[in-house]
């Protein structure tokens, strides 16, 4: 099974301020690599895939980066709707994995 | 839009069994595969299991192997999840999720509200 594993857990931002969130898979996935917003009570939402692709709606702040087993997910400047929990999925091999999320909160 | 609405979560004792159903709409249910995902409270996603679009291949996390089993009716729309011999661990919301191409790879475009399933005595 491949490991996913995300840093940091928590990340304090200003609203406007550059978020860099990391995401490393324990062996290469490729660039099969997808990226999920979740809001508290909500469903996940699919941000990115494919490591740099963007979602159907997603703003251009949003941007994914990597290949192998280094990504990251970059939010250029924070708004209000971001602060969420960020997860990363690798769809690369069976079983399907997912990181353990990261919590981007308000500074 | 598309929707994918999940029901049949609730209480249900350690030991117990319990069907979740997920209704589809608005995309050619069957030319999709679908997955189960759960969350814990308060914890990350848990990918539970898939089926192809036909049904012809299912694949299962460890953690469920042999106790739970996808199944689907593409004449209903309907993706199903049959759970059995549940134990606390178990205890999650559950949520049905579509492929976001058809064919491609195993990422998931829309979710489902997400039905809670609590086991305990």
């Amino acid at each position: 099974e491949i490991v996913m594993t995300q840093s940091p857990a928590t990340l304090s931002v200003s609203p406007g301020e550059r978020a860099t969130l990391s995401c490393r898979a324990s062996q290469s996935v490729s660039s099969n690599l997808a990226w999920y917003q979740q809001k508290p009570g909500q469903a996940p939402r699919l941000l990115m895939y494919g490591a740099s692709t963007r979602a159907t709606g997603i703003p251009a702040r949003f941007s994914g980066s990597g290949s192998g087993t280094e990504f990251t997910l970059t939010i250029s400047s924070l708004q209000s709707e971001d602060f969420a929990v960020y997860f990363c999925q690798q769809c690369n091999n069976w079983p399907l994995t997912f990181g353990g999320g990261t919590k981007v909160e308000i500074k | 839009q598309v929707q994918l609405v999940e029901s049949g979560g609730g209480v249900v004792q350690p030991g117990g069994s319990l069907r979740l159903s997920c209704a589809a709409s608005a995309f050619t249910f069957s030319s999709y595969g679908m997955h189960w995902v759960r969350q814990a409270p308060g914890k990350g996603l848990e990918w539970v299991a898939f089926i192809q679009h036909d049904g012809s291949n299912k694949y299962y996390a460890d953690s469920v192997k042999g106790r739970f089993t996808i199944s689907r009716d593409n004449s209903k729309n309907t993706l199903y999840l049959q759970m059995n011999s549940l134990s606390a661990e178990d205890t999650s919301v559950y949520y049905c999720a579509k492929i976001l191409y058809s064919g491609g790879l195993q990422l998931f475009d829309h979710w489902g509200q997400g039905t809670l399933v609590t086991v305990s005595s």
